[in-house]
């Protein structure tokens, strides 16, 4: 069976400090793989997803960025922190990028 | 622009009592509609997922409804228990090549009281 894993699950970092979260998909090779954000009282937003090794299609333009320097594992990292970056972030995968997400247990970042 | 509106935002009932949530989306190409459950601090996981052919798929005590005529799909819990407390999200992915075409609900908060 197929697992994902994220972590830190929570972490509390200053403003202007670097980021990096990890996702990591055991049981499958080759999957797709998505980084969201939820902000408070919002919907799932889409920031990078992945179909590859080094390959990153980003969704939207902020100060955050994603690598995926191995095939089951995607690493989403900012150089400098913003308050608006305080959030859950998700990761994600699937087999077929019509087909249905699965996703990790998340990483609260509060950024103060 | 694609969207997905859910209503209410919020819904408050007691234990035992039967609850419908409400999508509306304007997602084109419609491919399909998946409803997940987000506990609190967790990540969301699939409960059902219907394609345009599809116009009700059951998950135990969860029905979900799609009506691609009217884009409207609803998501129908029996018998509520207090570990249904959850955000229920409704995402309608569309047809279209390259990349993730998902468009996301913002949930209903779903609580259910003793």
């Amino acid at each position: 069976s197929q697992t994902i894993h994220q972590w830190p699950a929570t972490l509390v970092q200053p403003v202007g400090s670097p980021l990096s979260l990890e996702c990591t998909v055991e049981g499958t090779s080759n999957p797709n793989l998505y980084w969201y954000r939820q902000a408070a009282g919002r919907g799932l937003q889409l920031l990078f997803y992945s179909v590859g090794i080094g390959q990153i299609s980003s969704e939207v333009p902020q100060n955050l960025s994603a690598s995926r320097p191995q095939d089951r594992q995607f690493i989403l990292s900012s150089k400098k922190l913003l308050l608006s970056d305080s959030g859950f972030y998700l990761c994600a995968w699937n087999r077929d990028i019509y087909n249905e997400q699965f996703f990790g247990p998340g990483t609260r970042l509060t950024v103060l | 622009k694609n969207q997905v509106e859910q209503s209410p935002q919020s819904l408050i009932i007691l234990e035992g009592k039967n609850c419908t949530l409400q999508c509306n989306y304007t997602v084109s190409p419609f491919s399909n509609l998946r409803w997940y459950k987000q506990d609190t601090g967790r990540g969301p996981v699939s409960l059902t997922i219907m394609t345009f052919s599809e116009n009700t798929k059951s998950n135990g005590r969860y029905t979900a409804t799609l009506d691609a005529d009217t884009k409207q799909s609803s998501l129908h819990i029996t018998a509520s228990q207090l570990s249904d407390s959850a955000s229920y999200i409704c995402v309608v992915s569309a047809a279209a090549g390259g990349g993730n075409k998902l468009t996301f609900g913002t949930g209903t908060q779903l609580k259910v009281e003793l």
